[in-house]
């Protein structure tokens, strides 16, 4: 079956822009995560999804950083103001359950470069 | 807070040798722990978990990886390498009990030369 798709798959932008990035989880998967990789450094966690609410979103940098699932599957992050700093590939995860053993299966990433 | 280190950022090796990437983790609870394996132009992929029981996890490509809790280390082992198992290798961990989200070491980039 399909497995997490991410659009787009490379956004170029100014500084101060807005932009928005969006993943599409394996159907029926309930959770859902993003991670930011930065060059030469491993996935860091941002955002879990449970259903629609976010259940842990303490990775977030700053308050320009914000995630939505209105209806419990595809997924938006949206950052404001971009910063050079935010430059990097945007990763996102979904798993089946709710538990930490469950597997997550990462989509290929988008990747971000302000300018 | 947990933390995972993988020491060697880069290991090259010849094909058909064995190979040990290395990765320690600090936690002050119980953890659970992940390799996932990125091949060139391609998303993270799991490679092998521990969650419980045997302490030595294998995969379906000859990896394996021994949970030493002494030693707070998760070793990924394999006794011969292909050229096909290049690719950057990723150490994670998750709390049991906890929030269900990954913390990832840096990677090690495992380059297979003929």
């Amino acid at each position: 079956g399909a497995g997490v798709s991410q659009t787009p798959s490379n956004k170029v932008t100014e500084k101060g822009k807005y932009v928005e990035l969006r993943c599409d989880p394996i159907s029926g998967h309930t959770a859902l995560y993003w991670y930011r990789q930065s060059l030469g450094q491993g996935p860091e966690f941002l955002i879990y999804f449970q259903g629609t609410g976010a259940a842990d979103d303490s990775g977030l940098p700053n308050d320009r950083f914000f995630a939505v699932r209105p209806e419990g599957s595809v997924s938006t992050l949206k950052i404001q103001r971009t910063e050079r700093g935010d430059s990097a590939v945007y990763l996102c995860a979904s798993s089946a359950g709710t538990s930490p053993t469950d597997t997550q299966y990462f989509g290929p990433g988008t990747r971000l470069t302000v300018l | 807070a947990q933390s995972v280190t993988q020491l060697d950022s880069q290991v090259p090796v010849f094909e058909e040798a064995p190979v040990e990437l290395r990765c320690n983790y600090s936690s002050s609870v119980s953890v659970y722990l992940f390799w996932y394996v990125q091949y060139p132009n391609q998303g993270l992929q799991l490679l092998l978990k521990y969650l419980s029981g045997s302490t030595l996890v294998e995969s379906i490509n000859g990896f394996e990886a021994e949970f030493n809790k002494s030693q707070t280390s998760f070793h990924l082992r394999k006794p011969s390498v292909h050229i096909s198992d290049t690719a950057e290798y990723f150490c994670a961990v998750t709390l049991q009990g906890g929030s269900e989200k990954l913390v990832f070491g840096k990677g090690t980039k495992l380059t297979v030369n003929p």
